[in-house]
């Protein structure tokens, strides 16, 4: 089992620009999540889905969106990047066993937005 | 508004303990998760605790105190692997995690 995977692992963009951060998890996962980290802040919740063709907003949603077509992926689209959007992104999920159950964690994407 | 406060940095030696606090305020609470991150790397899962009381799981313990709003996560017999970060994260009354920023855990020789 690869467990969740990101793609890709580093991006440099120009402001304006627009692109898609790729999630795929290979534990048939209910929950998937999209957060961002930022230096001296906790991770903080873009999106989430709790299952196939559903999404939901999490704390910081602006300037972002989401697509979970199928179970195993979960995009994450940037229409017009700004330099606030400069972070590292991780994706995580969890089965939809207990509410309590742990996340796993993708290895991250470092994205600059000049 | 929520809040989980733990310390930025914190400086142990070789062989020793350590334990590193963790306080929080949320809207409800469904348990406490202490994850560790290399820098660089992603989370990973240590320890969950939703009763009070101690969890012990070799060299880590974490302990949680509902009433207090407290937790801390114990590090024995210290290894330089153990240099990393880790997070506290509480899942609030929506079962969303809020996470604290972390403590840089520095390991000296």
């Amino acid at each position: 089992n690869a467990g969740v995977t990101q793609t890709p692992k580093f991006r440099v963009l120009k402001t304006g620009q627009s692109m898609t951060l790729l999630c795929a998890q290979d534990m048939n996962h209910e929950y998937m999540y999209w957060y961002r980290q930022d230096p001296g802040m906790g991770l903080r919740l873009i999106h989430y889905s709790v299952g196939e063709g559903t999404t939901a907003k999490g704390e910081v949603p602006d300037g972002y969106n989401v697509s979970r077509l199928k179970k195993q992926n979960f995009l994450l689209g940037l229409e017009s990047a700004a330099p606030s959007q400069t972070s590292v992104y991780f994706c995580a999920s969890r089965s939809a066993g207990a509410s309590t159950d742990t996340q796993y964690f993708g290895p991250g994407t470092r994205l600059t937005v000049l | 508004g929520q809040n989980i406060d733990q310390p930025t940095e914190m400086t142990a030696t070789e062989g020793a303990i350590v334990q590193i606090n963790c306080t929080y305020q949320t809207s409800g609470f469904n348990g406490l998760f202490w994850y560790q991150q290399h820098a660089g790397e992603a989370p990973t899962f240590l320890s969950y605790n939703v009763l009070d009381g101690l969890e012990e799981k070799g060299r880590f313990s974490s302990f949680l105190s509902r009433s207090k709003g407290y937790s801390y996560l114990l590090l024995k017999e210290l290894q330089m692997k153990d240099s990393a970060s880790y997070l506290c994260a509480v899942m609030d009354s929506n079962y969303q995690l809020i996470w604290g920023a972390g403590t840089k855990l520095i390991i000296k020789p």
